[in-house]
């Protein structure tokens, strides 16, 4: 089995709904990244965290990291076409010591207008 | 600086050809990471270096797999006696030495072995 396992595999949204995609680890979790991929295109940074209980936003996206249970949640409000792709977590299992990630298989977002 | 830049974006070769990619880094980074991406997957690690020393391999990297890092800036990544198997994305991506710095990702470079 995966270490990261992300749900939904995939999600369809009208435009203007929102969304949250998770990110669940089956190992402690030292740091969590989130990326976005276009097809065929290279990782876009969204957002890292390291701390339990660390929330972080950019713009309308919103990141939440619960290390507790092991997992992190990808909020989207008021999806827009723009944020269509591929939502990749990646875990750091270094410690922070490298930036080695292991990642989950993504999450495939489409939104309707 | 633009970023992380790889070379070429895209190479189509003939099975048993060997190939080769570059990777340019965040000027300032001296952590970088080779990765590699089959279809409906995440990335998977190759290896990593800082500087100019490999300091991780991936049991993935097959003795046909080299890596390189000259004078700790760019980067190429060989692939010798190619398989219709290396058909994938290879990204490359680049960080600081401060602890939980970010990684930063190219654009990748899709092979596709025929």
């Amino acid at each position: 089995s995966q270490e990261l396992e992300q749900s939904p595999q995939s999600l369809i949204v009208q435009e203007g709904k929102n969304l949250t995609i998770n990110c669940t680890s089956s190992k402690t979790l030292y740091g969590l990244y989130w990326y976005k991929q276009k097809y065929g295109e290279g990782l876009i940074f969204l957002m890292m965290l390291q701390k339990g209980g660390e929330e972080k936003s950019h713009e309308k996206i919103t990141a939440k990291l619960d290390e507790k249970k092991q997992q992190s949640s990808l909020h989207i409000t008021a999806s827009q076409p723009s944020h269509a792709g591929i939502y990749l977590c990646g875990a750091d299992r270094s410690g922070g010591a490298t930036n080695k990630l292991i990642f989950g298989t993504g999450t495939l977002l489409a939104v309707q207008p | 600086d633009t970023g992380v830049s790889q070379n070429p974006r895209h190479k189509i070769t003939k099975r048993g050809q060997n190939v080769t990619f570059r990777c340019d880094p965040i000027s300032e980074h001296n952590r970088l990471y080779w990765y590699r991406q089959t279809l409906g997957q995440g990335p998977e690690f190759l290896t990593y270096f800082q500087n100019e020393a490999q300091l991780e391999k991936s049991r993935l990297l097959s003795d046909r797999f080299s890596a390189e890092r000259p004078k700790g800036s760019f980067s190429t990544l060989e692939i010798q006696r190619t398989e219709q198997g290396d058909s994938a994305m290879y990204l490359c991506a680049s960080s600081g030495t401060g602890r939980g710095g970010e990684a930063f990702f190219g654009q990748g470079t899709r092979l596709t072995v025929v």
